[in-house]
């Protein structure tokens, strides 16, 4: 019963590398999510996409890239990364066409740029 | 505008008590959903309970109620019997429905609960 898997669970980048977070689910969920929680901010949603092949940008996609190229995989990507960009990030999925379904999130990568 | 605002920081309360945790949304959209999720210090989110725009009735989960109120756009988590397990970030959430293509969910800041023994 995996659920949602998170991929790493802990990264620590220099100023200007990249990474890629993977995002798995098992659900067979349309809907995916990115989102990053910063203290005192909640949690604010990066990009999202609501089928495979599909994607769309959230409240703060500045500096990241998304792709769905399989219903089940939701990759973020940092190309160039900044220490603002130090933050721990989650990824959530749920059904589509059912309103009172909760969305189901992965453990969190704890990422930190220095 | 923010579409969801937890206006206290933080909350105290004592084992055994109950407690409210308060949460009002702002949408225009008739069809929308609130969420209540728990995140313990190891950081895992936890689906409390939900509310439906259109349901009759408050939403009950065990020892978590939700105060719908929906002229006052608020959904406002009470939880009874409060325990020392319970002290956690509680986050209010919104799905707002679109006409049937529901996707974003949108989080408060969130609330810091402690239980004290």
């Amino acid at each position: 019963n995996a659920g949602v898997t998170q991929t790493p669970k802990f990264r620590v980048l220099k100023t200007g590398q990249s990474m890629t977070l993977l995002c798995a689910q098992d659900m067979n969920h349309e809907y995916m999510y990115w989102y990053r929680q910063d203290p005192g901010m909640g949690l604010r949603l990066i990009h999202y996409s609501v089928g495979e092949g599909t994607t769309a940008k959230g409240e703060v996609p500045d500096g990241y890239n998304v792709s769905r190229l399989k219903k089940q995989n939701f990759l973020l990507g940092l190309e160039s990364a900044a220490p603002s960009q130090t933050s721990v990030y989650f990824c959530a999925s749920s059904y589509r066409w059912a309103m009172n379904t909760e969305a189901f999130f992965g453990q969190g990568t704890r990422l930190t740029v220095v | 505008a923010q579409k969801i605002t937890q206006t206290q920081p933080g909350m105290f309360v004592q084992e055994k008590e109950a407690v409210t945790l308060d949460c009002t949304y702002d949408t225009s959209d008739p069809s929308y959903g609130l969420f209540w999720y728990k995140q313990p210090s190891s950081g895992e989110m936890i689906f409390l309970i939900y509310q439906g725009s259109y349901d009759q009735q408050n939403a009950t989960e065990g020892r978590y109620s939700l105060n719908f109120q929906k002229a006052r756009k608020s959904a406002n988590l009470v939880i009874s019997a409060s325990q020392l397990g319970d002290s956690a970030m509680y986050f209010c959430a919104m799905r707002e429905g679109r006409g049937g293509s529901n996707y974003k969910l949108t989080f408060g800041k969130g609330t810091l609960l402690t239980v004290n023994p």
